[in-house]
């Protein structure tokens, strides 16, 4: 039981590049969110998926699209990348109202 | 709406001594309560919740709704305590965003 897994772990991009980071739970989790961790600024929410087949956005949601492909796997996308986004990401999946989130190691991601 | 505050980024202390990382919510109703600990560079997980009441780690936390708050209390600090804490309410009603605090840093020193 992996709980959540993303990939990859770290990454250093040029500014304008692309790339899509991965996210999956097998925890049969309806609710899937992506998050940046910034220092001193906690953790952001980027977008969310309630249940399969939707996303909103979140807090920080601009620059950046999700997928939410199916039950297990939501993925995030940086079309165009900035030195801005550099961060930590975080992906996390709920069970639903009241329960905690679990939470995946984090991307490392430096756009240069 | 929903708020977590943690009004404190960073908490040094010594091996030994209590520790109590400061966490105020506000939430109309009988809210649930999580604190989540990162150690350096990895994951963030579940430390205990308010419904369990149970003492994880040596760590406690009471929810007080006169003064809304469910502070983290350990009587004598580990080493092996260093680390990022979020105190967090979770999805509720007909919301799926839980909300966050900005965290506190704990440091104890050897």
């Amino acid at each position: 039981n992996a709980g959540v897994t993303q990939t990859p772990k770290f990454q250093v991009l040029k500014t304008g590049q692309s790339m899509t980071l991965q996210c999956a739970q097998d925890m049969n989790h309806n609710s899937m969110y992506w998050y940046r961790q910034d220092p001193g600024m906690g953790l952001r929410l980027i977008y969310y998926s309630a249940s399969e087949g939707t996303t909103d956005k979140g807090e920080v949601p601009n620059g950046y699209n999700v997928s939410r492909l199916n039950k297990r796997e939501f993925s995030l996308r940086l079309e165009s990348a900035a030195p801005s986004q550099t961060s930590v990401y975080f992906c996390a999946s709920g069970q639903g109202s009241n329960q905690p989130q679990h939470f995946g190691d984090g991307t490392r991601l430096s756009i240069l | 709406a929903q708020r977590v505050t943690q009004p404190e980024k960073l908490l040094s202390v010594f091996k030994g001594a209590p520790v109590e990382l400061k966490c105020n919510y506000s939430y109309s109703g009988s809210p649930e309560l999580f604190w989540y600990v990162q150690y350096s560079r990895q994951r963030l997980q579940l430390l205990l919740r308010h419904i369990s009441r149970e003492s994880i780690k040596g760590f406690t936390a009471d929810l007080n709704k006169g003064e809304t708050s469910f502070h983290l209390k350990k009587p004598f600090a580990q080493e092996e305590d260093s680390a990022m804490y979020y105190c967090a309410l979770p999805p509720s009603g007909g919301s799926y965003i839980p909300t966050f605090g900005r965290g506190t840093s704990l440091i104890v020193h050897p």
